[in-house]
């Protein structure tokens, strides 16, 4: 039972760079979310994919974009990493939006450290 | 939007102690969850409360979805070193996404 995984583990960039975080679910969830973990500020929504084939902006979208590649996989990229955007990155996915579908399940996390 | 806040921030207890989180909505939920995530780990769910008044136990936890719609409580009795993390409350209302308090940070010492 793998759930949610994420690529890389870790990741350290130089400002300027850009890369992919990779997210894959395999238990058959048509909603999928990006977070950010800072110290202090919990777990901020980024964006997220409430069916394949849509994507909406969370509650920090600026400097990010997401691909909802098919249903089990979502993306998330950075064209120009910035040291702000040094954080973990955390996937998550859900059966859906609603009551009793909302339970969202989330992957191990990406640290990214940006120089 | 909605806004979450829960507290404490941060909690220092013994082992064995009992210990009690809470978080508080400015608007009216109809789901409560309660997620605990390790150090260097995901978030991973505890307690899911659908209904106002609930109260659901999960070995040593507790929680329960407040009359009121807009708090939550959770409960750990008799606390042991493995509890140490952080716990976070996520709620949501109406046809809003599910948005997540920033966390209580438990240290049991020994």
């Amino acid at each position: 039972n793998a759930g949610v995984t994420q690529t890389p583990k870790f990741q350290v960039l130089k400002t300027g760079q850009s890369m992919t975080l990779q997210c894959a679910q395999d238990m058959n969830h048509n909603s999928m979310y990006w977070y950010r973990q800072d110290p202090g500020m919990g777990l901020r929504l980024i964006y997220y994919s409430a069916s394949e084939g849509t994507t909406d902006k969370g509650e920090v979208p600026n400097g990010y974009n997401v691909s909802r590649l098919n249903k089990r996989e979502f993306s998330l990229r950075l064209e120009s990493a910035a040291p702000s955007q040094t954080s973990v990155y955390f996937c998550a996915s859900s059966e859906g939006l609603v009551p009793f579908k909302n339970i969202q399940y989330f992957g191990a996390g990406t640290r990214l450290s940006v120089l | 939007g909605q806004q979450l806040n829960q507290s404490p921030q941060s909690m220092f207890i013994q082992e064995g102690e009992d210990v009690s989180m809470n978080c508080t909505s400015s608007s009216i939920f109809n789901t409560w969850l309660w997620y605990k995530q390790d150090p260097g780990e995901g978030p991973v769910l505890l307690i899911a409360l659908y209904k106002a008044g609930e109260l659901t136990s999960n070995g040593r936890l507790t929680a329960q979805f407040g009359i009121t719609r807009k708090d939550s409580f959770l409960n750990i009795s008799a606390s042991i070193p493995s509890d140490v993390g952080i716990y976070f409350c996520a709620g949501q209302g109406g046809s809003e996404k599910l948005v997540f308090g920033k966390g209580t940070k438990l240290t049991v010492n020994p």
